[in-house]
């Protein structure tokens, strides 16, 4: 079954604004990643935040992780149309013994110009 | 961007016929993994790799094989395609400590008629 589950499916917002989106995970992580993938390519790394960790930057990412509720976010501030693609998360269970990342669902983005 | 070369880019096969697709890196990561990607179920992890000759299963592994017989190189071969396997595959590597970054190839679209 899919570790994280990510809020919302989709997103369309201006050029300017912040975009958030949210993953939800089920079991205890060691980390959490952020991808994203623009059409027909592969995932590109973004940003990583370990377990010990709430909140990270990197640019115009925020990410913000509650191991209580098992959640993590990631705010794009003053989004660009290049901010245009699909975002995921990916978990590395601590039951899972190797390195074995689980991606969630994704959220598709789109920033109108 | 990593070397990693996925091949072919695209194939359309019939069903009940074998096919296999290829991972080549140039980064000698030990970790390998091959992921499908659908709509709806995001990424799910096939089989992966820690070194050559060693593998093991992800979360949707039936139907699949994979071999690694030289670092550079991990293949994917459906040993008989079904419909249900048309996806997109992606195959991304790994220097292995789960706080670095996956890399991903730009996957192979597989149809499988």
């Amino acid at each position: 079954s899919q570790q994280g589950e990510e809020d919302p499916q989709a997103l369309s917002i201006q050029e300017g604004e912040n975009a958030t989106m949210n993953c939800s995970y089920k079991t205890s992580i060691n980390n959490l990643q952020w991808y994203r993938q623009n059409s027909g390519r592969g995932l590109v790394h973004l940003i990583l935040i370990r377990s010990n960790e709430r909140e990270k930057h990197s640019g115009r990412l925020r990410v913000t992780l509650d191991t209580s509720k098992k959640s993590s976010s990631l705010l794009i501030t003053a989004s660009r149309a290049a901010d245009t693609a699909s975002y995921f998360c990916a978990t590395d269970p601590i039951t899972s013994g190797t390195y074995k990342y689980i991606f969630g669902t994704g959220t598709r983005l789109k920033v109108l110009a | 961007d990593a070397g990693i070369t996925q091949s072919p880019r695209h194939k359309v096969t019939e069903t009940g016929t074998p096919v296999t697709l290829r991972c080549h890196q140039t980064e000698n990561h030990r970790y390998m993994y091959w992921y499908r990607q659908d709509p709806g179920h995001g990424l799910r992890l096939i089989h992966y790799s820690y070194g050559v000759k060693d593998t093991d299963k992800g979360e949707v592994s039936d139907g699949y094989s994979v071999s690694r017989s030289k670092t550079e190189d991990f293949l994917l071969t459906l040993e008989s395609a079904t419909s249900s396997q048309t996806s997109v595959y992606f195959c991304a590597i790994s220097e292995g400590t789960t706080e670095l970054p996956l890399h991903f190839g730009n996957g192979t679209r597989l149809t499988v008629t």
